[in-house]
């Protein structure tokens, strides 16, 4: 089994709609959770931090379920320049940082 | 100045070939990262850098060996490649490996083995 798995996807939306996907990780050990978001032929860049709390950075929230294991990110008024992939990554209490597959989103006009 | 920066963009190599990726950074980070990523696949950890010291050797195989040379610079040498390790070659830093999550990345190296 994966450390951590992700929806592949593609979500294909219209503009101005809202998009959410989930993260599931398995080791219940893992001590954080982030989301970065890679565009095509880009490197990784660091989306979110995910709180236990639950976050929100405009558009787009973050929450974490630990008792079943994953992560979701949610992205409100989608904008064309959102479309990119979203890669979910975990990281255990020995600093190894381990990322999802990636869910790929595509926003269209 | 807040860029990680790699040389060459692009590399072509045959699988007798010596060659060298370099990545730089200026931010005073202390560890630094190599990762491997293969088309529509996520970064594979391959090597981790603390205080210019090698603290993490994700089982890479011998064919691919990093160097610090100081708390700037990483290296990966590379040398009899295969053409499976054709792959985009990343390089990231943060500020210490405890913070590893905020890793800035530098824009990789596509590497070809023919």
């Amino acid at each position: 089994r994966k450390e951590v798995e992700q929806d592949p996807g593609p979500f294909n939306v219209p503009e101005g709609a809202t998009v959410a996907f989930n993260c599931t990780y398995s080791n219940s050990a893992s001590q954080s959770f982030f989301w970065y978001r890679q565009d095509c032929r880009k490197e990784p860049k660091l989306l979110m931090s995910v709180y236990s709390s639950g976050n929100e950075d405009g558009r787009f929230t973050a929450q974490l379920n630990r008792a079943s294991q994953y992560i979701s990110l949610l992205i409100r008024d989608s904008k064309l320049s959102d479309s990119a992939t979203y890669l979910c990554v975990v990281i255990d209490n020995d600093y190894k940082l381990s990322f999802g597959a990636g869910t790929t989103v595509t926003v269209r006009a | 100045d807040t860029e990680v920066t790699q040389t060459p963009k692009h590399l072509v190599m045959g699988m007798t070939n010596k060659k060298s990726l370099k990545c730089e950074q200026h931010m005073g980070h202390r560890a630094m990262y190599w990762y491997k990523q293969k088309a529509k696949k996520p970064p594979e950890l391959m090597f981790v850098y603390s205080y210019e010291k090698l603290s993490i050797n994700e089982s890479v195989p011998s064919r691919f060996s990093p160097e610090c040379p100081n708390s700037s610079l990483l290296n990966l040498h590379l040398h009899a490649l295969q053409p499976e390790d054709s792959a985009l070659y990343l390089c990231a830093s943060s500020q210490v490996l405890a913070d590893v999550y905020e890793q800035f990345f530098g824009p990789g190296t596509r590497l070809t083995v023919l």
